[in-house]
Protein backbone atom coordinates (compact mmCIF):
# COMPACT_ATOMS: atom_id res chain seq x y z
CA UNK A 1 0.00 0.00 0.00
CA UNK A 2 1.90 3.52 -0.92
CA UNK A 3 1.55 5.56 2.00
CA UNK A 4 3.56 8.00 4.15
CA UNK A 5 4.76 6.64 7.57
CA UNK A 6 5.46 8.56 10.39
CA UNK A 7 6.63 7.61 13.85
CA UNK A 8 5.74 7.89 16.99
CA UNK A 9 1.74 9.15 16.48
CA UNK A 10 2.13 11.00 20.14
CA UNK A 11 5.16 12.42 22.04
CA UNK A 12 5.76 13.82 25.33
CA UNK A 13 8.90 15.43 25.81
CA UNK A 14 10.44 17.82 27.99
CA UNK A 15 12.32 21.58 27.01
CA UNK A 16 15.99 20.74 25.96
CA UNK A 17 15.86 16.99 25.31
CA UNK A 18 16.50 16.57 21.76
CA UNK A 19 13.86 14.29 19.55
CA UNK A 20 14.06 12.86 16.20
CA UNK A 21 10.47 12.21 14.47
CA UNK A 22 10.92 9.87 11.65
CA UNK A 23 9.13 10.08 7.88
CA UNK A 24 9.10 7.23 5.53
CA UNK A 25 7.75 6.83 2.35
CA UNK A 26 7.48 3.87 -0.25
CA UNK A 27 6.16 5.91 -3.61
CA UNK A 28 9.78 6.69 -4.55
CA UNK A 29 8.63 10.45 -4.44
CA UNK A 30 11.61 12.93 -4.98
CA UNK A 31 10.02 15.57 -2.84
CA UNK A 32 9.00 15.41 0.64
CA UNK A 33 8.47 18.07 3.33
CA UNK A 34 6.99 18.48 7.18
CA UNK A 35 4.42 20.87 8.30
CA UNK A 36 3.13 21.89 11.72
CA UNK A 37 -0.46 22.41 11.81
CA UNK A 38 -1.46 24.48 14.69
CA UNK A 39 -5.01 25.96 15.87
CA UNK A 40 -6.10 29.38 13.90
CA UNK A 41 -2.90 28.71 11.72
CA UNK A 42 -3.46 25.89 9.30
CA UNK A 43 -0.32 24.06 7.83
CA UNK A 44 2.88 25.66 7.66
CA UNK A 45 5.94 24.35 6.24
CA UNK A 46 8.80 23.79 7.70
CA UNK A 47 11.65 22.05 5.75
CA UNK A 48 11.17 20.46 2.26
CA UNK A 49 13.72 18.61 0.17
CA UNK A 50 13.77 18.07 -3.64
CA UNK A 51 15.41 15.33 -3.69
CA UNK A 52 18.28 13.25 -1.85
CA UNK A 53 21.18 15.55 0.07
CA UNK A 54 19.33 18.58 -1.32
CA UNK A 55 16.85 20.45 1.46
CA UNK A 56 15.56 24.12 2.31
CA UNK A 57 13.78 26.22 4.70
CA UNK A 58 10.09 26.65 4.64
CA UNK A 59 8.23 29.15 6.32
CA UNK A 60 9.05 28.38 9.73
CA UNK A 61 12.27 26.48 9.90
CA UNK A 62 13.75 28.18 13.49
CA UNK A 63 13.93 25.36 15.99
CA UNK A 64 14.10 22.20 13.45
CA UNK A 65 16.82 20.61 10.98
CA UNK A 66 16.08 17.70 8.73
CA UNK A 67 18.34 15.20 6.48
CA UNK A 68 17.54 13.29 3.31
CA UNK A 69 20.49 10.56 2.88
CA UNK A 70 18.18 8.33 1.40
CA UNK A 71 14.83 9.11 -1.04
CA UNK A 72 12.64 7.20 1.37
CA UNK A 73 13.35 9.09 4.15
CA UNK A 74 12.89 12.62 5.80
CA UNK A 75 13.61 12.75 9.45
CA UNK A 76 12.62 16.01 11.64
CA UNK A 77 15.38 16.80 14.04
CA UNK A 78 14.30 18.87 17.18
CA UNK A 79 17.38 19.51 18.64
CA UNK A 80 16.86 21.64 22.53
CA UNK A 81 13.05 21.39 21.68
CA UNK A 82 10.77 23.94 23.39
CA UNK A 83 7.11 24.15 24.86
CA UNK A 84 6.34 26.48 21.04
CA UNK A 85 7.00 23.80 19.50
CA UNK A 86 4.40 21.80 20.86
CA UNK A 87 2.24 21.09 17.54
CA UNK A 88 0.72 18.11 15.32
CA UNK A 89 3.43 18.02 12.22
CA UNK A 90 2.71 16.21 8.98
CA UNK A 91 5.19 14.94 6.70
CA UNK A 92 4.41 14.90 3.06
CA UNK A 93 5.80 13.10 -0.29
CA UNK A 94 4.99 13.62 -3.95
CA UNK A 95 6.51 13.29 -7.45
CA UNK A 96 8.17 15.94 -9.14
CA UNK A 97 6.46 18.41 -11.37
CA UNK A 98 3.81 20.29 -12.25
CA UNK A 99 0.13 19.33 -10.95
CA UNK A 100 1.17 16.42 -8.61
CA UNK A 101 -0.53 15.99 -5.17
CA UNK A 102 0.86 15.72 -1.75
CA UNK A 103 0.27 12.58 -0.07
CA UNK A 104 0.78 12.79 3.76
CA UNK A 105 1.27 11.07 6.71
CA UNK A 106 -1.04 10.21 9.28
CA UNK A 107 0.45 13.22 11.99
CA UNK A 108 3.06 13.41 14.85
CA UNK A 109 1.05 15.08 17.99
CA UNK A 110 4.00 16.39 20.16
CA UNK A 111 3.72 18.17 23.34
CA UNK A 112 6.92 19.93 24.61
CA UNK A 113 6.27 19.99 28.53
CA UNK B 1 1.18 38.25 5.00
CA UNK B 2 -0.97 35.29 4.59
CA UNK B 3 -1.20 34.86 0.68
CA UNK B 4 -4.49 31.87 0.82
CA UNK B 5 -7.03 33.02 3.08
CA UNK B 6 -9.93 31.03 4.34
CA UNK B 7 -12.30 33.58 5.57
CA UNK B 8 -14.98 31.14 7.56
CA UNK B 9 -13.44 29.01 10.22
CA UNK B 10 -16.64 27.08 10.23
CA UNK B 11 -19.46 26.28 8.01
CA UNK B 12 -22.98 23.97 9.01
CA UNK B 13 -25.28 22.60 6.23
CA UNK B 14 -27.70 19.98 6.26
CA UNK B 15 -27.20 16.77 4.77
CA UNK B 16 -28.58 16.69 0.98
CA UNK B 17 -28.08 20.54 0.68
CA UNK B 18 -25.13 22.49 -0.94
CA UNK B 19 -21.64 22.95 1.04
CA UNK B 20 -19.79 26.25 -0.27
CA UNK B 21 -16.54 26.72 1.05
CA UNK B 22 -14.45 29.64 -0.25
CA UNK B 23 -10.97 30.53 -0.56
CA UNK B 24 -9.46 33.71 -1.46
CA UNK B 25 -5.69 34.57 -2.55
CA UNK B 26 -3.68 37.38 -3.00
CA UNK B 27 -0.74 36.28 -5.53
CA UNK B 28 -1.48 36.88 -9.02
CA UNK B 29 1.64 34.45 -10.02
CA UNK B 30 -0.41 31.27 -8.10
CA UNK B 31 -1.17 29.24 -11.18
CA UNK B 32 -2.31 25.75 -9.44
CA UNK B 33 -5.03 25.52 -6.56
CA UNK B 34 -5.91 22.17 -4.24
CA UNK B 35 -8.20 21.37 -1.98
CA UNK B 36 -7.49 18.77 0.96
CA UNK B 37 -10.14 16.94 3.28
CA UNK B 38 -8.89 16.21 6.98
CA UNK B 39 -10.70 14.47 9.58
CA UNK B 40 -9.60 14.33 13.05
CA UNK B 41 -6.06 11.98 13.60
CA UNK B 42 -5.82 11.80 10.19
CA UNK B 43 -3.36 13.25 7.87
CA UNK B 44 -4.78 15.74 5.10
CA UNK B 45 -5.85 14.22 1.88
CA UNK B 46 -6.46 15.07 -1.52
CA UNK B 47 -9.71 16.66 -3.03
CA UNK B 48 -9.69 18.06 -6.06
CA UNK B 49 -7.26 20.34 -7.78
CA UNK B 50 -8.11 23.22 -11.02
CA UNK B 51 -5.23 24.83 -12.98
CA UNK B 52 -5.35 28.31 -14.10
CA UNK B 53 -6.13 27.78 -17.85
CA UNK B 54 -9.49 26.39 -16.31
CA UNK B 55 -12.61 28.27 -14.31
CA UNK B 56 -14.19 25.09 -13.54
CA UNK B 57 -13.46 21.13 -12.31
CA UNK B 58 -16.18 18.54 -11.49
CA UNK B 59 -15.85 15.09 -9.96
CA UNK B 60 -18.44 13.61 -8.75
CA UNK B 61 -20.12 15.64 -5.77
CA UNK B 62 -17.02 18.03 -6.09
CA UNK B 63 -16.81 21.10 -8.20
CA UNK B 64 -14.46 23.43 -7.68
CA UNK B 65 -14.86 27.06 -9.48
CA UNK B 66 -11.71 29.35 -9.70
CA UNK B 67 -12.15 33.11 -10.60
CA UNK B 68 -9.20 34.79 -11.20
CA UNK B 69 -9.92 38.00 -11.93
CA UNK B 70 -11.30 38.38 -8.66
CA UNK B 71 -8.58 35.80 -7.23
CA UNK B 72 -11.23 33.46 -5.90
CA UNK B 73 -12.03 29.70 -5.79
CA UNK B 74 -14.58 28.17 -4.31
CA UNK B 75 -15.16 24.45 -3.55
CA UNK B 76 -19.40 22.81 -4.08
CA UNK B 77 -20.36 19.89 -2.60
CA UNK B 78 -23.07 18.96 -3.92
CA UNK B 79 -25.63 16.97 -2.35
CA UNK B 80 -23.23 17.10 1.29
CA UNK B 81 -23.37 14.15 3.35
CA UNK B 82 -22.80 13.64 6.97
CA UNK B 83 -19.20 11.86 5.58
CA UNK B 84 -17.98 15.22 4.38
CA UNK B 85 -17.54 16.53 7.89
CA UNK B 86 -14.38 17.44 8.11
CA UNK B 87 -11.73 20.37 7.84
CA UNK B 88 -10.75 21.85 4.43
CA UNK B 89 -8.19 23.36 3.23
CA UNK B 90 -7.33 25.48 0.56
CA UNK B 91 -3.46 25.40 -1.15
CA UNK B 92 -2.09 27.33 -4.32
CA UNK B 93 1.50 26.92 -5.62
CA UNK B 94 3.00 28.84 -8.58
CA UNK B 95 4.84 27.58 -11.99
CA UNK B 96 4.79 24.37 -10.40
CA UNK B 97 7.18 25.12 -7.60
CA UNK B 98 7.94 23.12 -4.47
CA UNK B 99 5.71 25.32 -2.57
CA UNK B 100 2.53 25.08 -1.49
CA UNK B 101 0.64 27.96 0.37
CA UNK B 102 -1.96 26.39 2.67
CA UNK B 103 -5.39 28.24 3.66
CA UNK B 104 -6.06 28.05 7.87
CA UNK B 105 -8.69 25.97 7.09
CA UNK B 106 -12.65 25.29 7.24
CA UNK B 107 -14.94 22.97 9.54
CA UNK B 108 -17.59 21.66 7.62
CA UNK B 109 -19.99 19.92 9.85
CA UNK B 110 -23.03 18.23 7.63
CA UNK B 111 -25.83 17.70 10.01
CA UNK B 112 -28.30 14.78 9.57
Amino acid sequence: EAQVTQNPRYLITVTGKKLTVTCSQNMNHEYMSWYRQDPGLGLRQIYYSMNVEVTDKGDVPEGYKVSRKEKRNFPLILESPSPNQTSLYFCASRLQGFGEKLFFGSGTQLSVL
Amino acid sequence: DQQVKQNSPSLSVQEGRISILNCDYTNSMFDYFLWYKKYPAEGPTFLISISSIKDKNEDGRFTVFLNKSAKHLSLHIVPSQPGDSAVYFCAASKGGSEKLVFGKGTKLTVNP
